[in-house]
């Protein structure tokens, strides 16, 4: 069963404004972790903030904070001030609590 | 640190043949990871290992695939032989012990084209 959902293929927004990318999970244990990568069109994939399950507050990473909401087992990624090179795949994650499991990504695209 | 190293970058080969790819893991993870990307079934996990040994591999498609972890510095995914739907881009990646809160550093990949 898929444990990650990601449910924007794909999301546009302007330069310098704020994007939020949705990211809903399911599982039973109580210790997990969320975990946002970015892969851009090179390829590689970049590690840009975590939240564990026990976290009081939601993690922040520069422009990049986590909307954790863990009764809706959600953990959206919020991008402020929107740059051109953050156009890229972004991945929702968890760890639970050895092997990580992605969802299936959101396609950025930051229009000038 | 040099990160995960991954070889080769690129390797394209014929059906039939043997195909080996490499991972370095970052020195001290204990946490070893066979990922595979495609476009159809996203990021896939094959096969991890915990301090060199085999933990889980329900992920390896089938008999062709198969890894192995002879230390805590290498590790090889093996597919023999290849077929034109095993083209992906396969990641290694390591992490520090078990604990949701341990992220993976990914190495750069494989891109494997069967022809």
């Amino acid at each position: 069963a898929q444990k990650i959902t990601q449910t924007q293929p794909g999301m546009f927004v302007q330069e310098k404004e704020a994007v939020t990318l949705d990211c809903t999970y399911d599982t039973s244990d109580p210790s997990y972790g969320l975990f946002w990568y970015k892969q851009p069109s090179s390829g590689e994939m970049i590690f840009l903030i975590y939240q564990g399950s026990y976290d009081q507050q939601n993690a922040t990473e520069g422009r990049y904070s986590l909307n954790f909401q863990k009764a809706r087992k959600s953990a959206n990624l919020v991008i402020s001030a929107s740059q051109l090179g953050d156009s890229a795949m972004y991945f929702c994650a968890m760890r639970e609590p050895n092997d990580m499991r992605f969802g299936a990504g959101t396609r950025l695209t930051v229009k000038p | 640190d040099a990160g995960v190293i991954q070889s080769p970058r690129h390797e394209v080969t014929e059906m039939g043949q043997e195909v080996t790819l490499r991972c370095k893991p970052i020195s001290g993870h204990d946490y070893l990871f066979w990922y595979r990307q495609t476009m159809m079934r996203g990021l896939e996990l094959l096969i991890y290992f915990n301090n060199n040994v085999p933990i889980d591999d329900s992920g390896m498609p089938e008999d062709r695939f198969s890894a192995k972890m002879p230390n805590a510095s290498f590790s090889t995914l093996k597919i023999q032989p290849s077929e034109p739907r095993d083209s992906a881009v396969y990641f290694c990646a390591s992490s520090l012990s078990a604990g949701g809160h341990y992220g993976y550093t990914f190495g750069s990949g494989t891109r494997l084209t069967v022809v």
